[in-house]
């Protein structure tokens, strides 16, 4: 089955620095790569996804990398702010002949900003 | 629109007691599913329903857990008896498929904590 290791598991910058998370896949089936934040007390939730067709999707101060031959992929944070710490969690997908769907994920990285 | 909404948010237990968490998916999604996260570990993948029957449930750690979703709306997830292990917060999930889009957004609940002492 697909294995995820994600790196580092902690992780402290400055403000307005930028903070960069990566993570690796063993499966080369996998397809679909989001990226989860989760936030004291509530749930993970999607802020950025790329799909295996693609090498780089970007979203205002937000990145993720993917490297299909090497299989990584990476979440780039620019111009951090306080509002971005929390846990982050890659994850990995991909769709069986079933229908199967089930996220693979990561064990988090806990993001704290410094102001 | 509500999200996925699940309860308790905790839950503390006894070791051989009963526990029932239940999940309430997003209005209309067919898919859903249990994950668990285990202190510092990875969230990991528990089982899937699509509508009220499971698709995969390779994650389930043991038959003393069990999963129900009749009428394919809300799903329970009850653990009997507890043990120890067991401790964790359990996330429900739910999505819905669009057509020509071979993955679709999971949205997460807020999780239940779930404490077995």
């Amino acid at each position: 089955g697909e294995n995820v290791e994600q790196h580092p598991s902690t992780l402290s910058v400055q403000e307005g620095d930028s903070a960069v998370i990566k993570c690796t896949y063993s499966d080369s089936a996998s397809n679909y790569f989001p990226w989860y934040k989760q936030e004291l007390g509530k749930g993970p939730q999607l802020i950025i996804d790329i799909r295996s067709n693609v090498g780089e999707k970007k979203d205002q101060r937000i990145a993720v990398t993917l490297n299909k031959t090497a299989k990584h992929f990476s979440l780039h944070i620019t111009e951090t702010q306080p509002e971005d710490s929390a846990v982050y969690f890659c994850a990995a997908h991909r769709r069986s002949n079933f229908g199967n769907e089930k996220l693979t994920f990561g064990t988090g990285t806990r993001l704290t900003i410094i102001p | 629109e509500a999200g996925v909404t699940q309860f308790p948010s905790h839950s503390v237990i006894e070791k051989g007691q009963t526990v029932t968490l239940r999940c309430d998916p997003i209005s209309g999604h067919d898919n859903l599913y249990w994950y668990r996260r285990v202190m510092g570990k990875e969230i990991k993948f528990l089982l899937h329903f699509v509508k009220e029957s499971k698709q995969d449930e390779s994650g389930m750690p043991n038959n003393r857990f069990l999963a129900e979703r009749t009428g394919g709306t809300y799903s329970t997830l009850k653990v009997q008896p507890a043990e120890l292990e067991d401790s964790g917060v359990y996330f429900c999930a739910s999505s819905q498929e669009k057509p020509g889009r071979p993955n679709t957004e999971a949205f997460f609940g807020q999780g239940t904590r779930l404490t077995v002492v």
